[in-house]
């Protein structure tokens, strides 16, 4: 039972770099969803997507692209790390009936910009 | 502009102890979740309220909602070591099909020996 599942789980970035975090789930949910997690702020949402093709922002997007180009797939990307984007990410998702239904996390992925 | 506010952030308890954390948020919604993390660790859901007055209950943990207060009451009873983690209460923000969560800033909860 995979569930959601995050790609890398750590990675150290330099000021200026790129890289996609990749999110997978195998429940065949509607709904796929970018948080990030900095300390004592809770979570917040990044970019979420209400199904193949499309993608909005939640809010904290700027800094941030996304794609879903498979149902199964929410890839986030960072075109220019910078030292403020250090922080936790968890990738979501959940079913079409969201609204009464939780969220089910991946297990984050640990990001650091020197 | 929706915000969720929990307390205590901290909460230091013994075993065998009743304790209560908060969850309150700034303007109307009827979907309040609770979740535990774990350090290091995801987030696992532990309820889902759905409509005023809505009591919902697992093992030593039970979680209510007052919509009309903008409540969400998580409250342990004799606390155990086990229990000690984070817990986020987390409001759906109204408005389209989709749950856009606005979370509390967590509580972290250790229950001593």
């Amino acid at each position: 039972n995979a569930g959601v599942t995050q790609t890398p789980k750590f990675r150290v970035l330099k000021t200026g770099q790129s890289m996609t975090l990749l999110c997978a789930q195998d429940m065949n949910h509607e709904y796929m969803y970018w948080y990030r997690q900095d300390p004592g702020m809770g979570l917040r949402l990044i970019h979420y997507s209400v199904g193949e093709g499309t993608t909005a922002k939640g809010e904290v997007p700027d800094g941030y692209n996304v794609s879903r180009l498979k149902k199964q797939n929410f890839l986030l990307g960072l075109e220019s790390a910078a030292p403020s984007q250090t922080s936790v990410y968890f990738c979501a998702s959940s079913y079409v009936t969201g609204r009464n239904q939780p969220q089910h996390f991946g297990d984050g992925t640990r990001l650091s910009i020197l | 502009e929706l915000k969720v506010e929990q307390n205590p952030l901290f909460l230091s308890m013994q075993e065998g102890k009743n304790y209560t954390i908060y969850c309150n948020y700034s303007t109307t919604s009827d979907r309040l979740y609770w979740y535990r993390q774990d350090p290091g660790k995801s987030l696992e859901s532990l309820f889902v309220l759905l409509s005023n007055g809505a009591v919902k209950q697992e093992g030593r943990l039970m979680a209510s909602l007052d919509t009309k207060a903008r409540l969400s009451t998580l409250h342990i009873t004799a606390a155990v070591h086990d229990l000690s983690a984070t817990y986020f209460c987390a409001v759906d923000r109204r408005g389209g099909a989709t749950n856009k969560l606005i979370f509390g800033t967590g509580t972290l909860l250790a229950v001593q020996p």
